[in-house]
């Protein structure tokens, strides 16, 4: 089970914003990040705790290890208003947290 | 890399089966674990199995009597069944490739009702 905090922040351009990502028992690096806009398809950002996929997003940094996960966005951006869910693959079933919606303050 | 597309119909009845196919524009199924994945609306997700070229499949421990899986290599497709369904079933379903650990290549997804 991962348990994401919080399920909502209201934040401003230019702002830091941290998501946490706790999973009920150790899970090493395996768990990745996302980022889901309204009406599509999740995108993977960070993969293994803190592998950015897109370069060009280097303001994302995730970090962790074991239960405790971090997902840091530095200078929030316009773009960057959305869902963002964590997503561990240690073992099946493959679970996801419930979700942070980072909201225009 | 290709692209998926769901489809299938967007409205079951209740104790049905739900049934949905993907399409993957690339030249193989090879490489990937394809996943379905689902979201009520408004809700988180929900991984529901994996299926791949040569047909192994493993499927969500909670959903196992449900769900079946299909692979048509030939084709490029992959299927998801979902038998005995209700309301709580009703979600965005989408077909996701998986590598290397990361649900990488995402279908736009299609919403199935289900009602009677």
């Amino acid at each position: 089970q991962m348990t994401q905090s919080p399920s909502s922040l209201s934040a401003s351009v230019g702002d830091r914003v941290t998501i946490t990502c706790r999973a009920s028992q150790p899970i090493s690096i395996y768990l990745n990040w996302y980022q889901q806009k309204p009406g599509k398809a999740p995108k993977l950002l960070i993969s293994d705790a803190s592998n950015l996929q897109n370069r060009d997003l280097s303001r994302f940094i995730g970090s962790g290890f074991g239960t405790d996960f971090t997902l840091t966005i530095n200078n929030l951006q316009p773009e960057d208003f959305a869902t963002y869910f964590c997503q561990h693959h240690y073992e099946i079933p493959w679970t996801f947290g419930q979700g942070t919606r980072v909201e225009m303050k | 890399q290709g692209q998926l597309q769901e489809s299938g119909p967007g409205l079951v009845k209740p104790s049905e089966t739900l049934s949905l196919k993907c399409t993957f524009s690339g030249n193989s199924l090879t490489n990937y674990y394809w996943s379905w994945i689902r979201q009520p609306p408004g809700k988180g997700l929900e991984w529901l199995g994996y299926i791949y070229a040569g047909g192994g499949s493993n499927y969500n421990p909670s959903l196992e009597s449900r769900v079946a899986m299909s692979i048509d290599e030939s084709q490029t497709q992959f299927s998801l069944s979902l038998s005995s369904v209700t309301a709580a079933d009703t979600a965005i379903y989408y077909c996701v490739g998986r590598l290397r650990g990361t649900f990488g290549l995402w279908g736009q997804g299609t919403l199935v009702i289900v009602s009677s």
